[in-house]
């Protein structure tokens, strides 16, 4: 167990809908990292948050957007979702904003979109 | 940009036998990490080993171990004693120390032991 929480586990939702993805890091860690594991991408760097405010920005659709809340807690939202939008989206965390840590990942949230 | 290329997409080996994963990695930048991410059937990822680019040394875990040579570029992961329970996907992952810290992951290594 990594120490970072996800909710939901699993979201079947359909086209067009808006979703809402949950992850709470580990305990003191202060860095959020959302990342989109699909079969034809692989894994991709999504964005990161460090306490509170957005620090890198990677490979994200205009259509997601996150955010970190003051206790740290991170929610990731997609909006307008595409069949292509089906993945596993996973959280990670580490200690600081330009921290060599080490990011410990989450469980995921598998999104299916019919 | 950073790219980390894992040239082997699916290996085997028995169990107990010994395995080396490779992975190679572009940057110009001097000083970053190198990871390898096992992800099981459960689809979690789970740290197996990190080494510090600015460190001689190869990282070692118990059974795994690196061989990092800096000046090719070049991560492999070397699996001793393989297991049954180390049949996993492994992605290899480059990060930079300074400003952005997300990580590159290679395509990933699927590796299955045999019993």
């Amino acid at each position: 167990d990594s120490g970072v929480t996800q909710t939901p586990k699993h979201l079947i939702t359909a086209t067009g809908q808006r979703v809402t993805l949950r992850c709470s890091p580990r305990s003191g860690d202060l860095s959020v990292y959302w990342y989109q594991q699909s079969l034809d991408q692989g894994l991709q760097f999504l964005i990161q948050y460090y306490n509170g405010e957005e620090r890198a920005k990677g490979n994200i659709l205009e259509r997601f957007s996150a955010q970190q809340f003051p206790d740290l807690h991170s929610e990731l939202n997609l909006s307008s979702l595409e069949l292509g939008d089906s993945a596993l989206y996973f959280c990670a965390s580490s200690g600081g904003a330009g921290s060599t840590d080490t990011q410990y990942f989450g469980p995921g949230t598998r999104l299916t979109v019919l | 940009a950073q790219t980390v290329t894992q040239s082997q997409p699916e290996m085997s080996v028995q169990e107990a036998e010994t395995v080396t994963l490779s992975c190679t990695y572009d940057t110009s930048e001097n000083n970053y990490y190198l990871f390898w991410y096992k992800q099981p059937p459960s689809r979690q990822m789970i740290l197996v080993i990190r080494q510090e680019a600015y460190k001689q040394q190869n990282a070692t875990e118990n059974r795994f171990s690196v061989n990092f040579q800096k000046a090719a570029k070049s991560f492999s992961l070397k699996i001793s004693d393989s297991q049954l329970g180390d049949t996993a996907m492994y992605f290899c992952a480059f990060m930079r120390i300074y400003n952005n810290n997300d990580m590159r992951f290679g395509a990933g290594t699927r590796l299955t032991v045999k019993p």
